[in-house]
């Protein structure tokens, strides 16, 4: 019982291809993200939904698309690919901010995507 | 703008010998600061944190020092272990609102038998 769970963990495609990531966790998070993880191992926040609502959206090409159906799930869609959107992509959650939040990032294992 | 700047990019300690990594922030609203370790293949997780009210902290072979006034923390790994060679973030962020956590840029940790 994996708790924040992403599929696929491998996607290989050409440049030019629409591709999805989906992201569920059953830790009854209300947050989740999606990172970005580059060749270097930098980690860079994507976006943000709290209750299905997008809450940060950094400056990312409109190519990416999130959409959140419900609390526990975060599907990541990227249109028309391109050779530098290879890289890992991690989906995370937490709680909402409240008396009992430490401020935790629980991470899902990555979706490693390499555009040829 | 990167707003926390972490050392050694890359780091190699021999058994039992003490790993320590170092990160720089910039704004002086972040008030949560967590270590996450990330092993080949996995994602992130959390390793200890520290809020700017204690100088030190300590969970098992793991200490943060943290020094509020020069805007700086670090990580202690004492009696470094192989199975600790892994990449490890400093991270930081502003409790109150929706997080966003900013990470360092990495340090990939190699403990030598």
């Amino acid at each position: 019982d994996t708790a924040v769970s992403q599929t696929p963990k491998y996607l290989v495609t050409q440049m030019g291809n629409d591709k999805s990531i989906k992201c569920e966790q059953n830790l009854g998070h209300d947050t989740m993200y999606w990172y970005k993880q580059d060749s270097k191992k930098f980690l860079k926040i994507m976006f943000s939904y709290n209750n299905k609502e997008l809450i940060i959206n950094e400056t990312v090409p409109n190519r990416f698309s999130p959409k959140s159906p419900d609390k526990a799930h975060l599907n990541l869609h990227i249109n028309s690919l391109e050779l530098g959107d290879s890289a890992v992509y991690f989906c995370a959650s937490s709680p909402s901010p409240g008396l009992a939040y430490t401020g935790e990032l629980f991470f899902g294992e990555g979706s490693r995507l390499t555009v040829l | 703008q990167q707003q926390v700047k972490q050392s050694p990019q890359s780091l190699i300690v021999q058994k039992g010998g003490i790993s320590i990594i170092n990160c720089a922030y910039e704004n002086t609203a972040f008030d949560y600061f967590p270590w996450y370790q990330q092993f080949p293949g996995k994602g992130p997780a959390l390793l200890i944190a520290i809020r700017p009210d204690v100088s030190e902290k300590k969970e098992g072979r793991f200490t943060i020092s943290f020094n509020k006034s020069a805007k700086q923390f670090s990580l202690h790994i004492m009696d470094s272990q192989p199975g600790d060679s892994a990449t490890y973030f400093c991270a930081a962020s502003i409790s109150g609102g929706y997080q966003k956590v900013t990470f360092g840029t990495g340090t990939k940790l190699q403990v030598i038998p």
